[in-house]
């Protein structure tokens, strides 16, 4: 069964725009993290953004916030003020604590229009 | 800046050969991960070490691929023989168990394997 579903395979937002990219997640371990990574065509992976599963409050790093929806099993990514280096593949990513397994989605293509 | 790194970067060679994969993970790390990725399937799970113990390999082609970890500040992942279906970019990734900070993954700058 599918861990990680991103069902865009493809975005589209204009420069300066705000953007959500949806991420939905199975699992029934309490204890989970939750990851956004980058990929630019470059091709290496950076980590954006951290979830903690009992974590009360939303994480934000800078212009990445993340939409933690715990009774649905979502954690969309929101990037505020698109900007084209923002262009890039976004992998949503989920670690068991139990087991210390580490699952990635298939991926999301954003492009920023200027 | 601590980083993982990989060798080699690419690799070109013709089926049937030995392909050997390098990683040195950030030191202090005690789980490493190996992942494939290609456009068809994305980012698989190949293997994984916590303290350099294989954890789970159940992603990974046990005929010809093996995984391991020699010591602390070397993992590698082997395929022998190679096929053109191996064409992929192998990605390594190291990090803390998840008791401790957020537990992110750093992954190496990957190795690109074509296999003709």
């Amino acid at each position: 069964a599918q861990k990680i579903t991103q069902t865009q395979p493809g975005m589209f937002v204009q420069e300066k725009e705000a953007v959500t990219l949806d991420c939905t997640y199975d699992t029934s371990d309490p204890s989970y993290g939750l990851f956004w990574y980058k990929q630019p065509s470059s091709g290496e992976m950076i980590f954006l953004i951290y979830q903690g599963s009992y974590d009360q409050q939303n994480a934000t790093e800078g212009r990445y916030s993340l939409n933690f929806q715990k009774a649905r099993k979502s954690a969309n990514l929101v990037i505020s003020a698109s900007q084209l280096g923002d262009s890039a593949m976004y992998f949503c990513a989920m670690r068991q604590f139990t087991g210390n397994q580490f699952y990635f989605g298939t991926g999301t293509s954003l492009t920023v229009i200027p | 800046d601590a980083r993982v790194t990989q060798t080699p970067r690419d690799k070109v060679t013709e089926m049937g050969q030995e392909v050997t994969m390098r990683c040195q993970p950030i030191l202090g790390h005690n789980t490493v991960f190996w992942y494939r990725q290609t456009m068809m399937q994305g980012l698989e799970l190949l293997a994984y070490f916590r303290n350099r113990a294989p954890l789970d390999d159940s992603g990974m082609p046990k005929d010809r691929f093996s995984a391991e970890m020699p010591d602390a500040t070397l993992a590698t992942l082997k395929i022998q023989p190679s096929e053109p279906r191996d064409s992929a970019v192998y990605f390594c990734a190291s990090g803390h168990g998840p008791e401790k900070d957020t537990g992110e993954l750093f992954f190496g700058e990957g190795s690109r394997l074509t296999v003709l």
